[in-house]
């Protein structure tokens, strides 16, 4: 079945402990893609990858990391927690830049 | 900068009802906008993308139109019933073909 996965579906941490949501897809897709979504403010773009070792930020990248060692694999990294970073994430893969968006079931993270 | 907005921001209709939903964009030059569907506590789902140079997607009882020129895209939902209850979000792909915005989305409610 294609899909985008992510893990883990739900993270509570304190704040500055480091941690990685990961993000596979099996649909051999050339671009990946980070998103947060708060109440009011929507969906927003943190990094983007248009292929392996190829990422740019989109909107709100501060206080994220990523990577893109290998086409299938985008994890999302978070050197130092805080507070702010509490947020609904979701990852998405399409086959390229500007084509259909297939999107994970996202990873609700609490920072305390 | 880019900004995406949806009107209205909810929706209540009884079934049965056909239904207009409103986005807006402010720059034109974009690439493509897809409509999204995202049920509680899930990720989105792809309804229809629309390249530029197009005027509209249909895909069952949906129809996706695209005014690029005036900044608006509509989708229509016919017949609606109360699976269709969901927040129905549309995203703009920049030119550029990479970064994405989304609009804060509309909250569909259809009651039986």
């Amino acid at each position: 079945e294609a899909q985008v996965t992510q893990n883990p579906r739900y993270l509570i941490t304190v704040t500055g402990k480091k941690l990685t949501v990961t993000c596979s897809q099996n649909m051999n897709h050339e671009y990946m893609s980070w998103y947060r979504q708060d109440p009011g403010l929507g969906l927003r773009q943190i990094y983007y990858s248009m292929n392996v070792e190829v990422t740019d930020k989109g909107d709100v990248p501060e206080g994220y990391k990523v990577s893109r060692k290998e086409k299938r694999n985008f994890p999302l990294i978070l050197e130092s927690p805080s507070p702010n970073q509490t947020s609904l994430y979701f990852c998405a893969s399409s086959f390229a830049g500007g084509t259909e968006a297939f999107f994970g079931q996202g990873t609700r993270l609490t920072v305390v | 900068k880019q900004e995406v907005t949806q009107i209205p921001a909810a929706l209540s209709v009884p079934e049965g009802e056909n239904l207009v939903l409103n986005c807006s964009f402010t720059d034109s030059a974009i690439y493509n906008l897809q409509w999204f569907r995202q049920d509680p506590g899930k990720g989105l789902t792809s309804l229809l993308l629309i390249q530029s140079s197009q005027r509209e997607q249909t895909s069952g009882r949906l129809n996706a139109s695209l005014d690029k020129s005036s900044g608006r895209s509509t989708l229509y939902i016919a017949a609606s019933q109360p699976g269709d209850s969901a927040t129905y979000l549309c995203a703009v792909i920049e030119t550029s073909y990479d970064k994405v915005i989304f609009g804060p989305g509309t909250s569909l409610s259809v009651i039986p």
